[in-house]
């Protein structure tokens, strides 16, 4: 299993691009890179996912380098609303896979 | 509505009582999960279902007891639980792409206990 390290927390201001790291050196050939959001006493959202290179959706961009050892997250231009934790998972998307383990997660804060 | 649905959103329940979380989701997914989220605290993984079968039990003390009767339907059964059981428990779920693998989890909005 691909033990994930993110910064306890981070604060930006509003309207600023907010890249959040995670380290994964021991990921898998197998494992995907998934990132969730998490408001408080809600369940998890899903953000974007990834396995090399660049994806983005409407909402964020995800950057895996080619040794795949670490991916950013990166939110354009936050608002108020953006302030949650976000999670990186690392696994094996198949059907015995283990895609679904949380760490510790990176608290951001949006200030006015 | 996120699919998932959770009921109830709240329970307070003393430690000699029984009670059972429900989770019922309307996505067509295969694969259920139960989570625990104290407070402040990250996500702890308690149980998996594939297909109805148990696939993970992530070290659970036996006060909990999970229960899938289908693809749709989720479980908790709760009996002598102590006041550190106190969290937010949370239902996912997941399904199958057309390539084998697993979709993303789904959650719904979790039931906040407390045990008195």
């Amino acid at each position: 299993l691909a033990k994930t390290t993110q910064p306890i927390s981070m604060d930006s201001y509003e309207g600023q691009e907010v890249n959040i790291t995670c380290s994964h050196n021991n990921i898998a050939t197998n494992d995907y890179i998934t990132w969730y959001q998490q408001f408080p006493s809600q369940g998890p959202r899903f953000i974007i996912q990834g396995y090399k290179t660049k994806v983005t959706n409407e909402v964020a961009s995800l950057f895996i380098p080619a040794d795949r050892k670490s991916s950013t997250l990166s939110l354009p231009r936050v608002s108020l609303s953006d302030t949650a934790v976000y999670y990186c998972l690392v696994g094996d998307l198949g059907v015995g896979g283990n895609q679904f383990y949380f760490g510790t997660g990176t608290s951001l804060t949006v200030i006015p | 509505e996120t699919g998932v649905t959770q009921t109830p959103r709240h329970l307070v329940m003393g430690m000699t009582n029984k009670k059972s979380l429900k989770c019922e989701q309307h996505l067509g997914h295969n694969a259920m999960y139960w989570y625990k989220q104290s407070a402040k605290k990250p996500l702890e993984l308690m149980f998996v279902y594939n297909f109805k079968e148990q696939t993970e039990n992530n070290s659970v003390p036996s006060r909990f007891s999970p229960e899938c009767p289908n693809s749709s339907h989720l479980f908790l059964h709760l009996h002598t639980l102590q006041p550190e059981d106190s969290a937010l428990y949370l239902c996912a779920s997941s399904g199958t792409t057309m390539r084998g693998g697993k979709t993303p989890l789904h959650f719904g909005h979790g039931t906040r206990l407390t045990v008195t």
